[in-house]
């Protein structure tokens, strides 16, 4: 079963520490992988598409990883700023699906950024 | 560029009514999907458009869900009659091709069935 995991599922850290969120998926075989960012009562923003060919993408303070090998993608934030407390959401997908255009999500991160 | 669309934004209904969603996709997205959030569960996908045809609907719960997308433009999500587990978060998104694009998602609608 195609699975996708998030660790951890809480994470407090106090304004301008630099973090990692992580995110596992259970099969190698993904045309990509896309990190959200969901605010509370709001939709999802997409913050970084990884396709599988590539190893890492960067937006401003963000930057996402991926390892297709060992199923592992990492979201690094530069400099956490309280602006950045929100849910973090992976997505991939899988190539082994009925059509390969469905996302699966992990059940997401949820960052509190202390001033 | 206007994104992702949804209507309502809550939606509080009794159990059997009926309830229709509305998603408004990003102008030129042949690829629209729906996606539900039930509490304290990942969000799960229930099915995927390209243009008026339903690609996979294999998500869908069961036969109480309907979505329609004539003309291939807007999509509609209805409900009936809906039970109390259907309450969560439906989202709406689209894409410009099925693999390779960004997924861009709406705000979502916010069901509570009582």
């Amino acid at each position: 079963k195609q699975e996708v995991t998030q660790i951890p599922a809480a994470l407090s850290v106090p304004e301008g520490e630099n973090l990692v969120l992580n995110c596992s998926f259970t099969d190698s075989a993904i045309y990509n992988l896309q990190w959200f960012r969901q605010d509370p009562g709001k939709g999802l923003t997409s913050l970084l598409l990884i396709q599988s060919s590539q190893r890492e993408q960067t937006s401003g303070r963000l930057n996402a990883s991926l390892d297709k090998s060992s199923g592992r993608s990492t979201l690094y934030i530069a400099a956490s700023q309280p602006g950045d407390s929100a849910t973090y959401l992976c997505a991939v997908r899988f190539r082994r699906e009925t059509s390969g255009s469905r996302l699966t999500f992990g059940e997401g991160t949820q960052l509190t950024v202390n001033p | 560029e206007a994104g992702v669309t949804q209507f309502p934004s809550h939606s509080v209904i009794e159990k059997g009514q009926t309830v229709t969603l509305r998603c408004d996709p990003i102008s030129g997205h042949d690829n629209l999907y729906w996606y539900r959030r039930v509490m304290g569960k990942e969000i799960k996908f229930l099915l995927h458009f390209v243009k008026e045809s339903k690609q996979d609907e294999s998500g869908m719960p069961n036969n109480r869900f309907l979505a329609e997308r004539t003309g291939g433009t807007y999509s509609t999500l209805k409900v009936q009659p809906a039970e109390l587990e259907d309450s969560g978060v439906y989202f709406c998104a689209s894409s410009q091709d099925t693999r390779l694009a960004a997924v861009n998602f709406g705000s979502g609608t916010r069901l509570t069935v009582v």
